[in-house]
């Protein structure tokens, strides 16, 4: 039982040069989330989904794209890499709200745009 | 708008100091307050959630309480592998399943 895992770990892109994250969970999880983190501000969310062929803004949208075709995978895409777009990203998911269990995380995507 | 303020943003225990992180939060109306630990280079790691004030819930060392206003986690005599950043998060009561707002952590060290 992997749980959430990210693809790739690391990647370094030019500026305009696009790419996509992929998380993938194997825990049948209804709910996905794909966040980023950057020193001093914390955890926001990008988009989240809340099924199959779902998806959702959240608080920095901008600059990305995502899909959930299969329950089971959550993708990021950023079109045209700009460098403000250097971050950890860390993809989470949950089945339904449970008081002794929070989001699985993975272990996230260091992604520098030179 | 949701927002969660952590204090302190860092803190420096000698092992068996015991102390308390501060999380405090506006939200409308809180659906459950969340405690997660981060170790350096990996993701978020579950520990705690809580759903009404006056709510305790402990976890070896770890102790968290939440009133109306805020919660606090407190850590009993910690040991250097307590070391990590403590993230601090509250669900909002709408509708479905509402994302998760963080707040900026609290960076622990503990040093033997």
């Amino acid at each position: 039982n992997a749980g959430v895992t990210q693809t790739p770990k690391f990647r370094v892109l030019k500026t305009g040069q696009s790419m996509t994250l992929l998380c993938a969970q194997d825990m049948n999880h209804e709910y996905m989330y794909w966040y980023r983190q950057d020193p001093g501000m914390g955890l926001r969310l990008i988009h989240y989904s809340v099924g199959e062929g779902t998806t959702a803004k959240g608080e920095v949208p901008d600059g990305y794209n995502v899909s959930r075709l299969k329950k089971q995978n959550f993708l990021l895409g950023l079109e045209s890499a700009a460098p403000s777009q250097t971050s950890v990203y860390f993809c989470a998911s949950i089945d339904r709200p449970h008081p002794n269990y929070g989001y699985t995380f993975g272990s996230g995507t260091r992604l520098t745009v030179v | 708008e949701d927002q969660v303020t952590q204090s302190p943003e860092a803190l420096r225990l000698q092992e068996g100091e015991s102390s308390s992180l501060n999380c405090s939060y506006t939200v409308s109306g809180l659906r459950g307050l969340f405690w997660y630990r981060q170790d350096p280079g990996k993701g978020p790691e579950f520990l705690f959630t809580l759903y009404s004030a006056g709510e305790e819930k402990e976890k070896e060392r770890l102790k968290a309480t939440l009133t109306k206003k805020e919660s606090f986690l407190h850590i009993t005599a910690p040991k250097p592998e307590d070391s990590a950043t403590y993230l601090c998060a509250v669900q909002a009561r709408n509708s479905g399943n509402t994302p998760l707002v963080f707040g900026k952590g609290t960076r622990l060290s503990v040093i033997a």
